[in-house]
């Protein structure tokens, strides 16, 4: 049981361009979220999903863009990098009840130059 | 608009001695609270939850207790051991809502 997958661990980009961070779940969970990590900041929300094809922004969308085609993926698309963007990626996912909080991935260390 | 907060950024303490890590929030349409543990270049892990029907759960080493009318819960490690070194997050979900609003995180040093 692999639980909650990210990919790639660490990631290096210029500005300017684009990538996309990979997510994958096999608990067959609902909910789905992207959350970054930042100094002082905690964990702020970006995007997040209650099922396959819903998908809503978080507290900090702008730059991001997300899909959720199936249960098991939820992608996370940098379209243009700005070194604003450097931060650490979780992904997140959990049941509907949420009676333990999400399940996070071991996350995504992005540095844009 | 820091919905959760975590005033204390980091919290030191002697090996066996109790730890106590606090949290304040400001949405009264929170009904569900949760601590997590986040250790060095790992995501976070759950440990604690509880809902806003209650006043106390406890598991283990480790109390969370709810002050609804104060609007503040607290996470109670004893006896605090070196492995509990890490940085503990608290996060609040609203009423049939999805998303969870976390804190700033509190850094927790155990000293031997």
């Amino acid at each position: 049981n692999a639980g909650v997958t990210q990919t790639p661990k660490f990631q290096v980009l210029k500005t300017g361009q684009s990538m996309t961070l990979q997510c994958a779940q096999d608990m067959n969970h609902e909910y789905m979220s992207w959350y970054r990590q930042d100094p002082g900041m905690g964990l702020r929300l970006i995007h997040y999903s209650v099922g396959a094809g819903i998908t809503d922004q978080g507290e900090v969308p702008n730059g991001y863009n997300v899909s959720r085609s199936t249960t098991e993926d939820f992608p996370l698309r940098l379209l243009s990098a700005a070194p604003s963007q450097t931060s650490v990626y979780f992904c997140a996912s959990s049941y509907r009840k949420l009676n333990y909080g999400y399940t996070f991935g071991s996350g995504t260390r992005l540095t844009v130059v | 608009d820091q919905q959760v907060k975590q005033n204390s950024p980091s919290l030191s303490v002697q090996e066996g001695r109790i730890s106590i890590l606090n949290c304040d929030y400001t949405n009264s349409m929170f009904d569900y609270f949760l601590w997590y543990k986040k250790y060095p270049a790992e995501g976070p892990t759950f440990l604690i939850s509880i809902s806003s029907i209650k006043d106390k759960n406890e598991d283990g080493r480790f109390t969370v207790f709810l002050n609804k009318s104060a609007k503040h819960l607290s996470l109670h490690i004893v006896p605090s051991q070196p492995g509990d070194s890490a940085v503990y997050f608290c996060a609040a979900k609203e009423t049939s809502g999805s998303r969870l609003t976390f804190g700033e995180g509190t850094q927790l040093t155990v000293n031997p």
